[in-house]
């Protein structure tokens, strides 16, 4: 299947601080990503859903101004968590549609530790 | 809204035994459904689909079966490894490939040898 990565897989930070998530398509075009947010034991909550080259749409109750999302090209969408804070810990997931048809493949996922 | 719910885990199970993962479903239409697995360590992936009413959608060893009447898509296996522990996830997604899934709250298998 179609291989999606994320980078990086772990990243811890402190308090205030950015951080950027990148997540790539490898072998086809990803004409729209998503991105997930897994808790502890929980399941997946969808954050926000971009499409390449225009602004991404967020669910109900994910700040935009928090958590941008970037769609630049079709293999590359990246997260940023700005002025991280410990309640953003978290294990942040992206996923990937536009290859075969009708299936979203997954990334690895990113493990994010705000101190 | 569209939801799924699954049981609650953790399952373990003896290697060989009989695996069913209970998933059911409320949507309106006609959703697509599926199960994807985590292994420790990495992302999802796609285990099984089905797209329609009365699919049966199966990959190593695995199946799950589309019921529309009782709004379920449970996931059996006849007989488990010990590489099955993982966690599994029922999920659905509405429309075409470019909507988002919405997914249970996962169950966590371990076998044991």
């Amino acid at each position: 299947g179609a291989v999606v990565s994320q980078h990086p897989s772990r990243v811890i930070c402190k308090s205030g601080t950015s951080v950027k998530i990148e997540c790539r398509s490898l072998d086809f075009q990803a004409t729209t990503m998503f991105w997930y947010r897994q808790f502890p034991k929980q399941s997946l909550m969808l954050m926000a859903t971009s499409n390449e080259g225009s602004k991404a749409t967020y669910e109900q109750g994910v700040e935009k101004d928090k958590f941008l999302i970037n769609h630049a090209s079709l293999t590359l969408s990246t997260l940023t968590v700005t002025s991280a804070h410990p309640e953003d810990s978290s294990f942040y997931i992206c996923s990937a549609a536009g290859g075969e048809q009708e299936t979203q493949y997954f990334g690895p996922g990113t493990r994010l530790l705000v101190l | 809204g569209n939801s799924v719910t699954q049981m609650e885990g953790p399952v373990t199970l003896s290697e060989e035994a009989f695996l069913t993962i209970n998933c059911t479903y409320t949507a309106t239409g006609y959703p697509s459904l599926f199960w994807y697995v985590q292994y420790p360590g990495e992302g999802l992936q796609l285990l099984l689909k089905a797209t329609k009413a009365d699919d049966k959608g199966s990959n190593k060893g695995f199946e799950a079966t589309y019921r529309k009447e009782t709004t379920s898509f449970h996931l059996e296996k006849g007989s488990v490894q010990v590489s099955d522990s993982a966690v599994y996830f029922c999920a659905l997604r509405k429309d075409s490939g470019n909507t988002p899934l919405v997914f249970g709250k996962g169950t966590r298998l371990s076998v044991i040898a």
